[in-house]
């Protein structure tokens, strides 16, 4: 089956540094995409990956390992509007998006 | 500005009383896509279409029904809610789906509340 994994939930605080992991399992790749999502809002883009490296645009980075079938997602410089839920999300060898359950940022003072 | 447009934001209706969801678009955008997601979990894909062809998901209930009379606008109609279809309904926008660069774009959702 396919799979995508992220961790629930983290804590940071503001000005700080966090990095949020995804892990995936799927039935080919054509690219991995992150989505930032506020409560009770629409995800919105947030990077697209598709080759090894990182990827920098602002306070935001995302990283891509395709052997370990891994990404991250760096935020810099936290500020509280960051607070969201951080979506993972693989595009299949169908063109499907699989997404992962998201990961929960909570940022502290 | 181009965007995706959902209405109504909230929604509430009786168990078993038929609902309809509209979205519409400015992006001119090939593929449209609706999503369920519930509280914490990751959306769920039920249909999308390539222009007019419709691809429905193996596991979307037949309560469940989409139509897409043009380009611009797209409809999920829930012929019986259940209160386990208390969700967020999310549309969604891509140039094109064969294209591992391209871009889902979201609309603001409607978000579903069955009494």
């Amino acid at each position: 089956g396919q799979n995508i994994d992220q961790p629930t939930e983290m804590t940071a605080t503001e000005g700080a540094i966090v990095q949020i992991n995804c892990t995936y399992q799927t039935s080919g790749f054509n690219g991995l995409f992150w989505y930032q999502q506020h409560a009770g809002e629409a995800p919105t883009f947030l990077s697209y990956n598709v080759l090894d490296g990182l990827e920098e645009k602002g306070r935001f980075s995302s990283f891509l390992s395709r052997s370990k079938g891994y990404s991250y997602l760096l935020l810099k410089e936290l500020q509280m509007k960051d607070s969201a839920s951080y979506l993972c999300a693989v595009m299949d060898s169908n063109y499907q998006l699989i997404w992962g359950a998201g990961t929960k940022l909570i940022i502290k003072p | 500005d181009a965007m995706v447009i959902q209405n109504p934001r909230y929604q509430v209706t009786q168990f078993g009383k038929p609902v309809t969801l509209s979205c519409s678009q400015t992006l001119n955008h090939n593929v449209m896509y609706w999503y369920q997601q519930k509280s914490s979990q990751a959306p769920k894909l039920l249909f999308h279409y390539y222009d007019k062809d419709f691809n429905n998901e193996a596991d979307t209930p037949d309560n469940f029904q989409s139509r897409r009379p043009n380009t611009s606008f797209c409809f999920l109609d829930i012929r019986s809610p259940g209160l386990g279809d208390a969700a967020m309904y999310l549309c969604a926008t891509s140039r094109d789906s064969g294209v591992g660069s391209d871009t889902q774009y979201f609309g603001p959702g409607t978000r579903l509340t069955v009494l």
